[in-house]
């Protein structure tokens, strides 16, 4: 049984590029949701996604968007990257109605 | 104030020593607690929900107090395996988004 699978493990962009980041969730889970982990501290909530919405967002700029796809999976977009978006990217999936998530292995920025 | 803080550590201690740690957070009307363990550059793993009436799983035990919001996570027989960031984490609002503190960072040595 698979879980939570991301791409790319790591990835170096210089400021104002775009990045696209992929997710595909644990089997039987139909959500997903976005974390981000500076160095040093705890996640924090960008958003999360369920049948193909964006259910709830944090306090993220709209530099931050993303998509869920029919197959649950999802992309996180960080457009006009900033040198303090180099962060580890989390992806979590759950099923609905459960509060548990379970995290992928995460896609390290590094924005130069 | 955080909505959810944690002593950060680091906790130094000796194998088969217990050790035990707290987090405190912001709305007593939170209903769903966790505690999630994170290695050196890994994911967070979901160690534990917590219950009202507090739980056990093995060698850790996980308590719970609502009227002061306060929780705690107390790992017994400590092995060198148990070395990690231990993350308090929170469903603050009853929605849909998980809020987790920075972590406290315990170290067991040999």
């Amino acid at each position: 049984d698979a879980g939570v699978t991301q791409s790319p493990t790591h990835l170096i962009k210089t400021r104002g590029q775009q990045v696209t980041l992929r997710c595909s969730p644990k089997s039987g889970h139909d959500t997903v949701s976005w974390y981000q982990q500076a160095l040093g501290q705890g996640p924090q909530f960008i958003f999360q996604y369920y049948e193909e919405e964006e259910r709830q967002r944090g306090n993220f700029p709209d530099r931050f968007s993303g998509h869920q796809f029919p197959n649950y999976s999802s992309e996180l977009n960080v457009n006009a990257l900033l040198l303090g978006d180099s962060a580890l990217y989390l992806c979590a999936s759950s099923r609905r109605g459960v509060d548990e998530q379970f995290f992928g292995p995460g896609t390290r920025l590094t924005v130069l | 104030r955080k909505e959810v803080e944690q002593d950060p550590g680091p906790f130094n201690v000796p194998e088969g020593a217990t050790v035990a740690f707290n987090c405190t957070y912001s709305n007593s009307a939170s209903q769903s607690f966790f505690w999630y363990r994170q290695d050196c550059r890994k994911e967070p793993k979901l160690l534990m929900s917590v219950y009202s009436s507090g739980n056990e799983d093995g060698r850790f035990t996980a308590q719970l107090n609502r009227a002061s919001q306060y929780m705690s996570l107390l790992i017994r027989d400590s092995k060198l395996s148990d070395s990690a960031t231990y993350l308090c984490v929170v469903n603050l609002s009853n929605d849909y988004k998980l809020s987790f503190g920075a972590g406290t960072t315990v170290t067991v040595r040999a």
